[in-house]
């Protein structure tokens, strides 16, 4: 059974500071890794990777993928309060015949406080 | 920890038929299930929010009489896709709604072909 297993559940941190949320994972014929921002509504795509140890860098974000540890972390530096979400990561295994579904972890909630 | 189970994980359909997707809560009672379409580049688009035992919410530009949403219990919410033509093909997806640390409890989602 697909798992995937986000830490810290919960993160309180100052604006300005860096943070960097962890995401392990277990999928069999694993394709790609998936991060979202949920804030209100439906949860933002922020990245998706495939391949180890390639940065995707979207302006203070930034993320990669450890495919030989079963790992990916999501970093945010100099935050701001409108960071302040639920962070989620999914995996998306490779299925039979171009099917698939996704495994979500549980999300961590950040909070930066000015 | 709380667990949502959504069957099917996959269906094929015929242009003209519906579909039913389920979700069920499995230890926990979800109040609040959320229905999700995912399009191309990953995005996940709110199609709706259901609350046990009342109508469900609706956001702009969904078709409720096309997607009928129906939370008759606590633990059981389920999306109907009436009528079903090729561009309903998508990958629906629900979450529960938790409002502790524990964020959002996502459904393994549906992949639906209409052929």
């Amino acid at each position: 059974e697909d798992k995937v297993v986000q830490s810290p559940l919960s993160l309180v941190v100052h604006e300005g500071d860096t943070v960097t949320l962890n995401c392990s994972y277990e999928v069999t014929n694993f394709r790609s890794l998936l991060w979202y921002k949920q804030e209100k509504k439906a949860p933002t795509f922020l990245f998706m990777l495939t391949s180890s140890g390639i940065e995707k860098k979207s302006g203070r974000l930034s993320s990669i993928l450890d495919k030989k540890e079963l790992f990916s972390i999501l970093n945010i530096t100099a935050t701001q309060t409108g960071d302040s979400a639920i962070y989620l990561c999914a995996v998306e295994p490779i299925s039979g015949a171009g099917s698939y579904q996704l495994t979500f972890g549980k999300g961590t909630k950040l909070s930066v406080i000015p | 920890g709380a667990v949502v189970s959504q069957h099917p994980s996959r269906v094929i359909c015929k242009s003209g038929t519906s579909v039913k997707i389920e979700c069920r809560s499995l230890d926990f009672q979800a109040t609040t299930m959320f229905w999700y379409r995912q399009f191309p580049k990953k995005s996940l688009m709110l199609m709706a929010t259901s609350n046990e035992g009342s109508k469900a919410t609706y956001e702009q530009g969904v078709e409720k009489d096309k997607f009928l949403i129906n939370h008759a219990s606590l633990t059981l919410s389920t999306l109907t896709v009436t009528s079903a033509h090729p561009e309903d093909s998508s990958f629906y997806i629900c979450s529960a709604g938790d409002r502790g640390l524990s964020g959002y409890t996502f459904g393994s989602g549906t992949r639906l072909t209409v052929v």
